[in-house]
């Protein structure tokens, strides 16, 4: 089974400050993905970012960069430069192998409230 | 670029009633999965299809079925509405091999 923890119910930051959410899993898996999703209070799940199991580098897409440490069974997200838009839930998914049906596992989802 | 699309976006039922949701997945997407996220929660996964066929089975109720037809769009059913099946049902696709699931919009489904 896969579990998905995210230990920060909510956070605030600065405006224009970096910011890092928690993401911690537990999978049996050797080849797994990991996500991260916002959510705006409009409800859309919206995709940020994608890191598979065996990339040996971390992710990144534009303002958001992904820290693995597969050792530490940590996922954790960085915006950089936060801006008012980012106010939103954030989520951290994992997708197990292929065969095992490609679902994703959500996290509980840390709310980020950027502050002006 | 094209997305997942989802109708209709909002829907009011009254108990015991019955629902129908649409999904349409990006195009050449050939795999369509149906989430459900309770007001406060973490979407859920309930049914996958891959080419039309039933591929994962999560916790979805009996009272609920899906299909994925022919043109790939999918529809969950839902019977016997309860208060309890009030929340946001997203509809996401993924190419199987790249794996990233693209959302649509969800369909905010109330039930009074």
């Amino acid at each position: 089974a896969q579990k998905i923890t995210q230990t920060q119910p909510g956070m605030f930051v600065q405006e224009k400050e970096a910011v890092t959410l928690d993401c911690t899993y537990d999978t049996s898996d050797q080849s797994y993905g990991l996500f991260w999703y916002k959510q705006p209070s409009s409800g859309e799940m919206i995709f940020l970012i994608y890191q598979g199991s065996y990339d040996e580098q971390n992710a990144t897409e534009g303002r958001y960069s992904l820290n693995f440490q597969k050792a530490r069974k940590s996922a954790n997200l960085v915006i950089s430069a936060s801006q008012l838009g980012d106010s939103a839930m954030y989520f951290c998914a994992m997708r197990g192998s292929v065969e095992a049906g490609n679902m994703l596992t959500f996290g509980g989802g840390t709310r980020l409230m950027v502050k002006p | 670029a094209a997305g997942v699309i989802q109708s209709p976006r909002h829907l009011i039922k009254e108990k015991r009633e019955t629902a129908t949701l649409k999904c349409y997945p990006i195009p050449r997407h050939d795999t369509v999965y149906w989430y459900q996220q309770g007001p406060g929660q973490d979407p859920q996964f309930l049914i996958s299809f891959y080419e039309k066929m039933q591929s994962d089975k999560g916790s979805i109720p009996d009272r609920f079925s899906a299909q994925q037809f022919s043109d790939y769009h999918s529809e969950l059913n839902m019977s016997s509405l309860e208060l309890g099946d009030s929340a946001l049902y997203f509809c996401a696709s993924s190419l199987v091999r790249l794996g990233e699931q693209f959302f649509g919009p969800g369909t905010r489904l109330t039930v009074l």
